[in-house]
């Protein structure tokens, strides 16, 4: 079954650790994006990729670092420098061939910061 | 810059009853995208209904459908005999259709809860 996949579901860091997300898609899109979801703000975007080695920053990229080798692949690092990450983290891809180019998502990575 | 405004922090439904969330947007273009996506207790963002803006026709997908006021920049998601699994957030999201940028805008989303 195609879709993407995030891990860990649940993790959890010590201050001044960086830690790093996975994402993999084998839906064959090629934009990756991800989003940072806290209560009562909706999703932000944080970084996206249109293709293999390019990737944009997006309304949130202080303090996390992405990088994009593999069309499948899109890890976000999050690192000491972001000042406040625990949040519920998410994924999502779009692909060439779908008309309205909606976004497909992740199950998503909570992470918190202890 | 375009913005999405979901008005409704939270909204209240009977079982089998009909409810309408809101949302509005702001943009200068003229050909856009605009969505709508459930987040049930799961937390997996699931497509709900999508809406081209150059179509008239209000999208419909079994008991979801949407009222689409482009003048008045209007997108309300109308969910028909309301059931308990329809509990969740409801995210509206805004598209570009130009190849030149993949950004979506989302606007806070809106609690329903279903009332048995």
């Amino acid at each position: 079954d195609g879709g993407i996949t995030q891990s860990p579901k649940y993790l959890f860091r010590k201050e001044g650790q960086n830690v790093t997300l996975s994402c993999e898609q084998n839906l064959n899109h090629d934009a990756m994006y991800w989003y940072r979801q806290d209560p009562g703000q909706g999703l932000r975007l944080i970084y996206y990729s249109q293709i293999v080695n390019d990737f944009q920053k997006g309304d949130i990229a202080e303090g996390y670092s992405v990088s994009r080798e593999k069309k499948e692949s899109f890890p976000l690092t999050v690192t000491s420098a972001q000042k406040n990450p625990t949040a519920f983290y998410l994924c999502a891809s779009s692909g060439p061939g779908l008309i309205y180019n909606e976004q497909f998502f992740g199950p998503g990575t909570r992470l918190t910061v202890l | 810059a375009q913005t999405v405004t979901q008005s409704q922090p939270e909204m209240s439904v009977q079982e089998a009853e009909t409810v309408t969330l809101s949302c509005t947007y702001d943009t200068s273009e003229s050909d856009y995208y605009l969505f709508w996506y459930k987040q049930p207790p799961s937390r997996q963002m699931i497509l709900v209904i999508r809406q081209e803006a150059y179509k008239q026709q209000n999208a419909t997908e079994n008991r979801f459908s949407v009222n689409f006021q482009k003048a008045a920049k209007s997108f309300s998601l109308k969910i028909s005999d309301s059931q308990l699994g329809d509990a969740a957030m409801y995210f509206c999201a805004y598209r570009r259709p130009d190849s030149g940028t993949y950004k979506y805008i989302f606007g806070t989303g809106t609690r329903l809860k279903v009332l048995a």
